[in-house]
């Protein structure tokens, strides 16, 4: 059963980026066909999806996010990453990672970290 | 962009059937996922592929997708059950899309 973790910092002041990293247990991120995706979901607010890399380093974005979004993996440590640039308080949320096998759902998730934007 | 559209609510007593639905333009078309969310908690899939269970989710869940409108349904409601629910899709424009939510209380 794999299990996924987010770390990172909690407070990050506006205008500077948000950095969490996902570690992934119980299985090697870089077998199977699956793809690691980042989600957040502001207090009290609706899930929205910020992007995706898949196994073999190919990522997708929302188009929202595109220019500020940047996902990575790391191999060697089982872990992918998420930097968002330029925050604002609008980008305080609960941030997730999660696992989709392939057909578009996300069938494994992380517990969250709540990422506050705040000087 | 994409949209789905969710009730904000629904409310069920128990041991009914509650329905909640997800609008979306020819969603028959795609594939339908639905999570689960209790307070505090990470989403967990119910139903994805529009119908199908993952293992160690109760047969009381079901779901359906036919032209614009996608259904979960949940049978023989339980306090348990109490939770918003999210649908999804993959859209190749808008890339994922989440519905904007459902509260389902149970009277």
């Amino acid at each position: 059963q794999v299990q996924l973790q987010e770390s990172g910092p909690g407070l990050v002041k506006p205008s500077q980026t948000l950095s969490l990293t996902c570690t992934v247990s119980g299985g090697s991120i870089s077998s199977g066909s699956y793809y690691w995706s980042w989600i957040r979901q502001p207090a009290g607010k609706g899930l929205e999806w910020i992007g995706r890399i898949y196994t073999s380093g190919s990522t997708n974005y929302n188009p929202s996010l595109k220019s500020r979004v940047t996902i990575s993996v790391d191999t060697s440590k089982n872990q992918f990453s998420l930097k968002l640039s330029s925050v604002t308080a609008a980008d305080t949320a609960v941030y997730y990672c999660a696992r989709d096998p392939g057909g578009g759902s996300f069938q494994d998730w992380g517990q969250g970290t709540l990422v506050t934007v705040s000087s | 962009s994409y949209v789905l559209t969710q009730p904000p609510s629904v409310s069920v007593a128990p041991g009914k059937t509650a329905r909640i639905t997800c609008g979306g333009n020819n969603i028959g078309s795609k594939s339908v996922h639905w999570y689960q969310q209790k307070p505090g908690q990470a989403p967990v899939l119910v139903i994805y592929y529009d119908s199908d269970r993952p293992s160690g989710i109760p047969e009381r869940f079901s779901g359906s997708n036919s032209g614009n409108t996608a259904t979960l349904t949940i049978s023989r409601v339980e306090a348990g059950d109490e939770a918003d629910y999210y649908c999804q899709v993959w859209d190749s424009s808008s890339e994922v899309v989440f519905g904007g939510g459902t509260k389902l209380t149970v009277l």
